[in-house]
């Protein structure tokens, strides 16, 4: 069964308005979370990441929460732009996180930003 | 900034054949992997490679599958007799393996069996 997933397979927003991604995981031993940028044609693109130990994190315009109690994560962007639109994934990281385990994505949510 | 990248951005091979997919990962990487997307799907794990052998691989990595480090700093995934199914696009990735074990990925090589 899906181990990641997000809520919303689309979210459509104006541009600078606050955009906020949804991603529910159900691997309570999960301990390290990604989130990813796809664009079209493209690989998956390194956005921010959050350990188990923390429950935020701010990056460049970026904020990640995670609340391990509800086993939810969420991305949110500040003053969404066009060239943020893509598809976003959420990734963890199973079991012990040892350098070498495999993440597991979710389904993706497609970003559209209107101008 | 340092990339992963990869050969060919895009093959289209005959049902059957082999197909040998390319890449090179960040230099200072230890940690060297394979996902697949199949279009309009997520993002789906198939082996990660550490110190020259394989550490973990999915159900996906069939005995059709292998991967090798011919040299210091190539890393391929090998499909010995391709399937329409195999159609997908393929993405290498590697980290460091130390604590901040960021994966990065390449762009892709998209795979069409035909």
């Amino acid at each position: 069964g899906e181990s990641v997933g997000l809520h919303l397979p689309t979210l459509s927003v104006q541009e600078g308005d606050n955009s906020i991604i949804n991603c529910a995981y159900s691997n309570s031993a999960s301990d390290y979370f990604i989130w990813y940028k796809q664009e079209s044609g493209k690989g998956p693109q390194f956005i921010i990441d959050i350990r188990s130990n923390m429950d935020k994190r701010q990056g460049q315009r970026v904020t990640v929460l995670l609340n391990k109690t509800v086993k939810h994560l969420s991305l949110q962007i500040a003053a969404t732009q066009p060239g943020d639109s893509a598809v976003y994934f959420c990734a963890e990281k199973e079991g012990s996180s040892g350098a070498g385990t495999a993440l597991i994505f979710g389904k993706g949510t497609t970003l559209s930003v209107s101008s | 900034e340092p990339e992963v990248t990869q050969t060919p951005s895009h093959q289209v091979t005959q049902m059957g054949q082999e197909v040998i997919l390319r890449c090179v990962p960040i230099s200072n990487h230890l940690y060297f992997y394979w996902y697949r997307q199949i279009l309009g799907q997520k993002v789906e794990f198939l082996v990660s490679f550490y110190n020259n052998e394989i550490s973990e691989k999915s159900e996906i990595f069939d005995d059709q599958f292998s991967v090798e480090r011919p040299d210091g700093s190539n890393f391929t995934l090998k499909i010995r007799s391709t399937k329409l199914e195999d159609s997908a696009m393929y993405f290498c990735a590697s980290n460091t393996g130390h604590s901040g074990n960021t994966i990065y990925f390449g762009e892709g090589s998209w795979l069409t069996v035909v």
